[in-house]
């Protein structure tokens, strides 16, 4: 079945860039949409943002201005960045398949995420 | 962006115990809705989507129903593996949203 698996630096500095990648292994990238999840530490899940495999994005508009998720189809992988991150960027981030209609059927496990300087 | 609230935020029951939870749209999203259960430390599953079909591989104690602006989440008999926090989330919109989660405690 379907597997998704987030990778990328586990403490970003305030200021900076911070950048995951989603592999998805198991199946094909095409034909779904992809989503970038966060959550807080002791608080609630927030949507990012997601991508089609063909390229075209839909972000949360209360961060679309840092966001960016791109996907590289001959490694079954997508990506996020997410500019100008301050302590507030602090969470656990999950990958996500995304049906269609928009629900998550499949997830990471999900990657820590700091920023600290 | 559509709001989405759920009660209570902490619930306390025992094992065999029906149980409940409320989530509400600021306006309505048809049937457009998805509970998932989290538990510590792990990422969230998916239990329900389009309000009430269940996914396939969640056991059938786990119910939802509603529309519009108002969904329920029912367990009908509270198993020590359903001790968790559970999120709605709406996908009426293009800006998809959590509710704020409902954890179920041991009583």
């Amino acid at each position: 079945q379907v597997q998704l698996q987030e990778s990328g630096p586990g403490l970003v500095k305030p200021s900076e860039t911070l950048s995951l990648t989603c592999t998805v292994s198991g199946g094909s990238i095409s034909s779904y949409y992809w989503s970038w999840i966060r959550q807080p530490p002791g608080k609630g899940l927030e949507w990012i943002g997601y991508i089609y495999y063909s390229g075209s994005t839909n972000y949360n508009p209360s961060l679309k201005s840092r966001v960016t998720i791109s996907v590289d189809t001959s490694k079954n992988q997508f990506s996020l960045k997410l500019s100008s991150v301050t302590a507030a960027d602090t969470a656990v981030y999950y990958c996500a398949r995304t049906t269609v209609v928009n629900y998550m059927d499949v997830w990471g496990k999900g990657t820590t995420v700091t920023v600290s300087s | 962006d559509i709001q989405m609230t759920q009660s209570p935020s902490t619930l306390s029951a025992s094992v065999g115990d029906r149980v409940t939870i409320t989530c509400r749209a600021s306006q309505s999203i048809s049937s457009w809705l998805a509970w998932y259960q989290q538990k510590p430390g792990k990422a969230p599953k998916l239990l329900i989507y389009k309000a009430s079909s269940l996914e396939s591989g969640v056991p059938s104690r786990f119910s939802g129903s509603g529309s519009g602006t108002e969904f329920t989440l029912t367990i009908s008999s509270l198993q020590p593996d359903d001790f968790a926090t559970y999120y709605c989330q709406q996908y009426n919109s293009y800006s998809l949203t959590f509710g704020g989660g409902t954890k179920v405690e041991i009583k």
